[in-house]
């Protein structure tokens, strides 16, 4: 089984439409990432957190939000999506003595 | 100034040449850097991460850091065209207990016959 797995795979919505993007791992990690990937424009981080009680904003967060569940499980919320939040939504964890991220597939994202 | 910074490229080497790509950053206090391969439509996978200043090398990779200078690189040696990726560059910024990673926008390397 994938360490860090992301769901949906693959989304289609509408502009407007409020959307939720899971994150997943069992690597046992404190601290997990979202990041949108845009052509030509690398990773932008959107946000981060160090545990269930620490979330912070990253370079991009306007019109986004996430909720830590639990250690294991961080989710990305677009309250009302936009066209220019079609993007590739990538999860990532980083922890312990090995500080390197790991990442999830991603999810592609269309807000039509 | 961006955090991280990295040419865009496209570079293209011939098959068997030394590829060399190249990172700067921003935050003097940085400690920790990554270059990362990535795929058309795939995620990021970790080709390297080094912490000190000098090289580092794995195979056919070799990681070069430069905390003075603020600069990091990534060569490859006999580069193939499988290489043929976005190589991107990751540092975490910030204090020890707070920092977060940051990537650069990428390199794509293009290795051809």
């Amino acid at each position: 089984d994938a360490d860090v797995t992301q769901t949906p795979r693959n989304r289609i919505t509408k502009t407007g439409k409020r959307i939720m993007l899971e994150c997943s791992q069992t690597k046992g990690h404190d601290r997990m990432y979202w990041y949108r990937q845009d052509p030509g424009l690398g990773l932008r981080l959107i946000y981060y957190s160090f545990d269930v009680k620490d979330i912070n904003k990253g370079e991009i967060s306007d019109g986004y939000s996430v909720s830590r569940q639990a250690q294991a499980k961080f989710s990305l919320s677009l309250e009302s999506a936009i066209p220019n939040q079609t993007a590739l939504y990538f999860c990532a964890t980083s922890g312990g003595r090995d500080d390197r991220g790991f990442f999830g597939p991603g999810t592609r994202l269309t807000v039509l | 100034q961006k955090e991280v910074e990295q040419n865009s490229g496209p570079l293209s080497v011939p098959e068997g040449a030394i590829a060399s790509l190249n990172c700067t950053y921003s935050d003097r206090g940085s400690q920790s850097f990554f270059w990362y391969r990535q795929y058309s439509g795939k995620s990021p996978e970790l080709i390297m991460s080094i912490y000190s200043n000098g090289d580092k090398e794995d195979g056919r990779f070799t990681a070069q850091l430069n905390k003075a200078s603020q600069y990091v690189s990534l060569l490859i040696r006999d580069s193939q065209p499988s290489d043929s990726a976005t190589y991107l560059c990751a540092v975490k910024i910030g204090p020890r207990n707070t920092d977060k990673l940051i990537f650069g926008t990428g390199t794509r390397l293009q290795v051809f016959p």
